[in-house]
């Protein structure tokens, strides 16, 4: 059975910086690109930042580049969102999710609260 | 990368039919056939209804399609049910970027 679980999230200041975390079972966790979306309070659905299979290619939403690094460390079977000048904006649910062109699997998502 | 289009509510009754309408551009739905359709409901995870345009994943059920004609996908609802009221978010390749549209909320009458 696939799972993906986040972690990570929690209350942090605006300018400040947070890991975010997705472990992965189930799955040839190598074999496959992952991503993250978000959604803030309220809102809509909104794709952040994709890694391919290996780790080669990142792509990332205007909205994060430059703040967010995507990166995977396969021997773990984990995905990883560093993010960095943190602002009230950025303030989600943040969900990992398995191979976005099938779609099927995704965590339950973090809350990043991004607050004085 | 701009958001996909929805109409921001549809509603419908028990039994009837509806089809909720994505409208992107020639960058996204126009050039790939990577649409996808979610359902959410509050609190919950997004689960996925219809895959690359029109495929469906095993376990969900067959009132739910998807087409795709030019920039516009769409996602058909046939035999409304009380449990279908939710919001619904189409998805779509874009070309190293992916791009969702703004939700749509189904209200069951």
């Amino acid at each position: 059975e696939v799972q993906l679980v986040e972690s990570g999230g929690g209350l942090v200041q605006p300018g400040g910086s947070l890991r975010l975390s997705c472990a992965a079972s189930g799955f040839t966790f190598s074999k496959y690109a992952m991503t993250w979306v978000r959604q803030a309070p309220g809102k809509g659905l909104e794709w952040v930042s994709s890694i391919s299979a290996i780790g080669t290619i990142t792509d990332y939403a205007d909205s994060v580049k430059g703040r967010f690094t995507i990166s995977r460390g396969n021997s773990k079977n984990m995905l990883y969102l560093q993010m960095s000048s943190l602002r009230a904006e950025d303030t989600a649910v943040y969900y990992c999710a398995k191979d976005l062109g099938e779609g099927r699997y995704w965590g339950q998502g973090t809350l990043v609260t991004v607050s004085s | 990368q701009s958001a996909l289009t929805q109409p921001a509510s549809v509603s419908g009754s028990p039994g009837q039919s509806i089809t909720i309408s994505c409208t992107g551009t020639s960058s996204d739905i126009g050039s790939y056939n990577l649409v996808s359709w979610y359902l959410q409901h509050p609190g919950k995870a997004p689960k996925l209804l219809i895959y690359e345009g029109s495929k469906r994943p095993s376990g969900v059920s067959n009132r739910f399609s998807g087409s795709k004609s030019d920039n516009t996908a769409s996602l058909t609802i046939s035999g409304l049910q009380a449990e279908d009221e939710a919001d619904y978010y189409c998805c779509s390749y874009a070309g190293s970027t992916w791009v969702f549209g703004g939700g749509t909320k189904l209200t069951v009458l």
